[in-house]
C-alpha cells in the first residue's frame, strides 16, 4: 500500500493563478481531510469529506474548493491564488470518524 | 468552533530531563489524539484516548485524558534527542466526522 499520496511536493504560483493539489489514498478510507499548516502552527482544517459525493467546510474554507467523486481521490482546488495561501498543505484519511488519521507528505505552496 | 490550546508552545531541555505538555479546551471531545511531526513530514499518530480519566503508556510517554474529556497531557520521562519534534493534540468530533488540532508544542532535546 502506498498510503496517502500528494502531488506536487512543491509549487510556486503567481497571484491570481489557479491550480489543483492532488490527494489519493489506497486504504479504502471513507474519511478524508485537507489541512494547511503555517510556520510554527498546528493544522487548520480547510475541507473534509465523510464519503464519496459528500464534502463539508472546515475552519478556513475561503478560496478553496473540493470534490469527492471517488473514495480514493480528494483534490483541493485553489481558484485564484493569494499570498495568504502560502503554506504547507496536508491531506489525511481515516477509516472511521475520530479514528487515526494517516497523512500524506504534504505540498509546500508559495504564492508570489 | 472547538478550540484546543497547547502549552508550552516551545520547550528546550537537556537529555534525561522529564517534561509535560498540556492540551486544554472548553469543549468536550469524543476522543483525543496525540501526534508527533518531524520536519518535512506529515504527523504520525502516537495514541488515541477515549474514556475520561484514561491513562495510556507508550514506553517513556504517558498520556492522560481529563475526567471531563476536555483536556489531556503528555508526559515524557528521561527525554532523549530522538524525542525532538512537534507534538500535536487533536480533538475528534465523531458526529461531524472531523478533528480540530492544537497549535502544537515544539520540543527540542539537547544531548
Amino acid at each position: 500500500n502506498a498510503g496517502v499520496t500528494q502531488t506536487p511536493k512543491f509549487q510556486v504560483l503567481k497571484t491570481g493563478q489557479s491550480m489543483t493539489l492532488q490527494c489519493a489514498q489506497d486504504m479504502n478510507h471513507e474519511y478524508m481531510s485537507w489541512y494547511r499548516q503555517d510556520p510554527g502552527m498546528g493544522l487548520r482544517l480547510i475541507h473534509y469529506s465523510v464519503g464519496a459525493g459528500i464534502t463539508d467546510q472546515g475552519e478556513v474554507p475561503n478560496g478553496y474548493n473540493v470534490s469527492r467523486s471517488t473514495t480514493e481521490d480528494f483534490p483541493l482546488r485553489l481558484l485564484s491564488a493569494a499570498p495568504s495561501q502560502t503554506s504547507v498543505y496536508f491531506c489525511a484519511s481515516s477509516y472511521s470518524s475520530g479514528g487515526e488519521q494517516y497523512f500524506g507528505p504534504g505540498t509546500r505552496l508559495t504564492v508570489t | 468552533t472547538q478550540l484546543l490550546e497547547q502549552s508550552p508552545q516551545f520547550l528546550s531541555i537537556q537529555e534525561g530531563e522529564n517534561l509535560t505538555v498540556y492540551c486544554n479546551s472548553s469543549s468536550v471531545f469524543s476522543s483525543l489524539q496525540w501526534y508527533r511531526q518531524e520536519p518535512g513530514e506529515g504527523p504520525v499518530l502516537l495514541v488515541t484516548v477515549v474514556t475520561g480519566g484514561e491513562v495510556k503508556k507508550l514506553k517513556r510517554l504517558t498520556f492522560q485524558f481529563g475526567d471531563a474529556r476536555k483536556d489531556s497531557s503528555l508526559h515524557i520521562t528521561a527525554a532523549q534527542p530522538g524525542d525532538t519534534g512537534l507534538y500535536l493534540c487533536a480533538g475528534a468530533d465523531t458526529n461531524a466526522g472531523k478533528s480540530t488540532f492544537g497549535d502544537g508544542t515544539t520540543l527540542t532535546v539537547k544531548p
